[in-house]
């Protein structure tokens, strides 16, 4: 893998679902997986920052694991809720911490 | 906590003309802010990373005649589109950064138009 991607690209969900993504990184020279919220109008806002292999974090509903060895990053939405429709973004960080590559996004839409 | 603050969000202007956007971290210290443009369905993409007190560090392809990048002090970092064209009308956004250990903070971006 040569840059970073992310599938799907979009995804509708119902309400109270649970989802997840998946996000492909080179796994040389990694340095950090980010992880950001995108929603309209507003921001890009951060979610995790992920650097160890098998690393798992956890913000309210929102989950995410770290594969370095074989390049992957998965993130989990448990219970959907309308207000988690936005474009998530993963990003990894390379150059020895300086060089911040993302991926084209997973856009989320939770109908009610 | 972790604001950054990016001016003006639009930008309508004739071609020919410099386009300067700020970018400001308003309650921490950046050590290093990033500028990134975004086309349309496509990724961020990084231009050039600015650190406090010395000259960008621009990515293959990215003219820095063209994108003059500033950072003068730990909190504000400016980049100056010099002689805008209708192919830089684009999606510009900044981010900042405590350390290389912490996530980066956006601002909201710039929508520049160049008619």
């Amino acid at each position: 893998i040569l840059n970073v991607e992310q599938s799907p690209q979009s995804l509708h969900v119902q309400e109270g679902d649970s989802t997840n993504f998946t996000c492909s990184f080179p796994s040389s020279n990694f340095y950090a997986l980010h992880w950001y919220r995108w929603e309209t109008a507003k921001s890009p806002e951060a979610l995790f920052v992920m650097t160890l292999n098998g690393d798992e974090k956890k913000k309210g509903r929102i989950s995410a694991t770290l594969n370095t060895k074989e390049g992957y990053s998965y993130l989990y939405i448990k219970g959907s809720q309308p207000e988690d429709s936005a474009t998530y973004l993963c990003a990894s960080l390379t150059g020895g911490g300086n060089k911040l590559t993302f991926g084209t996004g997973t856009q989320l839409k939770v109908e009610l | 906590g972790a604001v950054v603050s990016q001016h003006p969000s639009w930008v309508i202007c004739k071609s020919g003309t410099s386009v300067k956007i700020e970018c400001r971290s308003l309650d921490f210290q950046a050590t290093t802010m990033f500028w990134y443009r975004q086309f349309p369905k496509q990724s961020l993409m990084l231009m050039a990373t600015s650190n406090e007190g010395s000259k960008a560090t621009y990515e293959q392809g990215v003219e820095k005649d063209k994108f003059l990048i500033n950072h003068a002090s730990l909190t504000l970092s400016t980049l100056t589109v010099t002689s805008a064209h209708p192919e830089d009308s684009s999606f510009y956004i900044c981010s900042a950064r405590r350390d290389e250990h912490q996530p980066q903070h956006f601002g909201d971006g710039t929508r520049l138009s160049i008619l």
